[in-house]
């Protein structure tokens, strides 16, 4: 069974400043890792996905996220906030197949002047 | 090129009505997977249908039902609905069942159970 854990369900930040969202992670086999991002009245985009290739994965609008068996975690980075990043963000695992996800709870983003 | 599509957008129900909520995958996708979102979590699947058939299914109740069309469209019917079933429905559409790219998502169906 897989299961993920978002601490932090409000993180705001100032726009240009680092962007950290929280993922831990639990699969009784090797994951597949993903980070959604939903706009309000929105359904879900892909930001960025780790397969077991590398494990620093580079996304699409400047986010990336970085795998670490060790701690279980794969946290969603992005070096300067901009106000269009305000959202809510989804982490999300599963067993190797793309259909069937496990979300977290989400955390939404706030990004201030 | 059309992305996923749903409908309708919005729907309002009364307990113990049916409902029924329709998807059309982005072109080229062949499998079809529906998502429960209730306010303020994150989207629980529901199941996956490919080639007609379910093919996985989440812990969700007999009283969740759904098809896929030849066309690849499918539909998510609810019976007996019950408050608890207030959510937003997301429809999800990718190439084959162990495909590891990208899910692309609809709107969203925000079905309201009074």
């Amino acid at each position: 069974a897989q299961s993920v854990t978002q601490l932090g369900s409000h993180v705001s930040v100032s726009e240009g400043a680092l962007v950290l969202l929280r993922c831990n992670y639990s699969s009784s086999v090797p994951p597949y890792l993903f980070w959604y991002v939903q706009y309000p009245n929105q359904g879900l985009q892909l930001l960025l996905k780790y397969t077991s290739a590398a494990t620093l994965v580079k996304g699409i609008n400047g986010f990336e996220a970085e795998f670490k068996k060790s701690e279980t975690s794969f946290h969603l980075t992005k070096p300067s906030a901009h106000m269009s990043d305000a959202a809510e963000y989804f982490c999300a695992v599963s067993a190797g197949t793309a259909s069937k996800l496990t979300f977290g709870t989400g955390t939404r983003l706030q990004v201030t002047l | 090129d059309a992305g996923v599509t749903q409908s309708p957008t919005h729907l309002i129900k009364t307990r113990g009505q049916q409902v029924t909520l329709r998807c059309s995958p982005k072109s080229g996708h062949d499998t079809v997977s529906w998502y429960q979102q209730a306010l303020g979590q994150g989207p629980q699947f529901i199941f996956q249908y490919y080639e007609e058939e379910e093919r996985q299914r989440g812990n969700f109740p007999d009283r969740f039902s759904g098809h896929q069309f030849p066309n690849y469209s499918s539909e998510l019917n609810v019976n007996a609905l019950l408050l608890g079933d207030s959510a937003l429905y997301l429809c999800a559409s990718s190439f084959g069942t162990r495909d590891t790219g990208e899910l692309f998502f609809g709107e969203g169906s925000r079905l309201t159970v009074l």
